[in-house]
This record gives C-alpha cells, sequence and structure tokens, in this order.
C-alpha cells in the first residue's frame, strides 16, 4: 500500500532534549516536506527536499533540522526543543515529474508536547 | 508570496444542508489548488485538485470546487451534507513559478454537521 509513514504518533518530552521523528515515504516521490499545525494558523511548511541530500527552508524553519541520505526517509530533528515546538507535525510526500499539480500525500502527524 | 484565505472559522450545519466554504488565492499568475480534508484525529487526505481544463472540478463524497480566475476564488461545495462529513477542511495552493513546489495552506475551516 502506498503510504507515508511516521514515528512515533504521540511524543512527550522536556525542553532541550533532543528528539527525531522519522518519516519514510514507500511511492518513490522525490519531493519531501515536513508541516507543523497549529489551531488558527493551517498548516506551515518547515523544511523540504528536492531529492537526495537536497534540502530547503520553507517558512518556519528556526528550531529545526532535517536530512535526506535516502530518497525513501525525512527525518525531522529538534536539537534543542522548546515549549513553542509543542504542535502537529506532518510529514509529505509528492512526484515532481507532474509539475506543481501534483498531489502531496500526507503521513498520520506526530503530536509533540514540550514541557 | 503568495497567500490563501479562507472564508470562515467555524460553520455548523444541520445534515442535508448545503455547503459552501470559501476560498481566496492571491498570486496573479498560474496557480494549483486543492482542498484537503481533516477528519478529527486523522491525517489530511485530498479532496480534490485543480491545475487545468474544467473549471468546475468534481472529487470524492460529492464535493466539487469551482475555479473562478477573475475572482481568485475556489469555493468548495456539497450540495446535501452529513455527519460524516465534520472535518476540518483546508483550502491550498503552488504555484507555477520558480519551480517551486510549496504547498501554501489556508488556516482552515471547521465543519460541525449536526444531525
Amino acid at each position: 500500500e502506498a503510504q507515508v509513514t511516521q514515528n512515533p504518533r504521540y511524543l512527550i518530552t522536556v525542553t532541550g532534549k533532543k528528539l527525531t521523528v522519522t518519516c519514510s515515504q514507500n511511492m518513490n516521490h522525490e519531493y519531501m516536506s515536513w508541516y507543523r499545525q497549529d489551531p488558527g494558523l493551517g498548516l506551515r511548511q518547515i523544511y523540504y527536499s528536492m531529492n537526495v541530500e537536497v534540502t530547503d527552508k520553507g517558512d518556519v524553519p528556526e528550531g529545526y533540522k532535517v536530512s535526506r541520505k535516502e530518497k525513501r526517509n525525512f527525518p525531522l530533528i529538534l536539537e534543542s526543543p522548546s515549549p513553542n515546538q509543542t504542535s502537529l507535525y506532518f510529514c509529505a510526500s509528492r512526484l515532481l515529474s507532474g509539475g506543481e499539480g501534483e498531489t502531496q500525500y500526507f503521513g498520520p502527524g506526530t503530536r509533540l508536547l514540550v514541557l | 508570496a503568495q497567500s490563501v484565505s479562507q472564508h470562515n472559522h467555524h460553520v455548523i450545519l444541520s445534515e442535508a444542508a448545503s455547503l459552501e466554504l470559501g476560498c481566496n488565492y492571491s498570486y496573479g499568475g498560474t496557480v494549483n489548488l486543492f482542498w484537503y480534508v481533516q477528519y478529527p484525529g486523522q491525517h489530511l487526505q485530498l479532496l480534490l485538485k485543480y491545475f487545468s481544463g474544467d473549471p468546475l472540478v468534481k472529487g470524492i463524497k460529492g464535493f466539487e470546487a469551482e475555479f473562478i480566475k477573475s475572482k481568485f476564488s475556489f469555493n468548495l461545495r456539497k450540495p446535501s451534507v452529513q455527519w460524516s462529513d465534520t472535518a476540518e477542511y483546508f483550502c491550498a495552493s503552488t504555484y507555477s513559478g520558480a519551480g517551486s513546489y510549496q504547498l501554501t495552506f489556508g488556516k482552515g475551516t471547521k465543519l460541525s454537521v449536526i444531525p
């Protein structure tokens, strides 16, 4: 089944303790992206990647890192989490070949609470 | 920068009522437009999309949307809602420029359908 998976689905941590949220897709998509969803703000893009070893900042990259060492994986790293990073995080992927009209497919989300 | 506006934060309807959710985009060039739905506790799913051709787009679950270029609008409609349509709805866009594939979201409209 074609899908985007994320782990963990729920995470409670404390300020400053490094964490990684994994994202994997099995559709051979070149483009992958991370979003955060906050009430009243919709979804905002954190980082994206056009292909292996190619990443770039989205609208809200501060406090986050990503890496793209393999095509299927795009982990999100919080080196020193802070309470304002408490949010719902979604990973997404899409083909590039279809142009801007191509659909993005979303993972199930990771709910993060930073105390 | 492009932006997407959704007119209503929360809409409450009775079953069988007709639905129209407003969406306006800011970019004056070629855009691709999407409506996503997020059922409670679930990830985003694509309802429908427009990137060219017939401006009246039909999606899943009986939803449709009309792209009106002169009004910069892409409103979502359904003639008769059901309780199972209770969800949050997001309008989003990408635009054809400089190879950008960023999906820009509106802030979402929460729909509550009363049985």
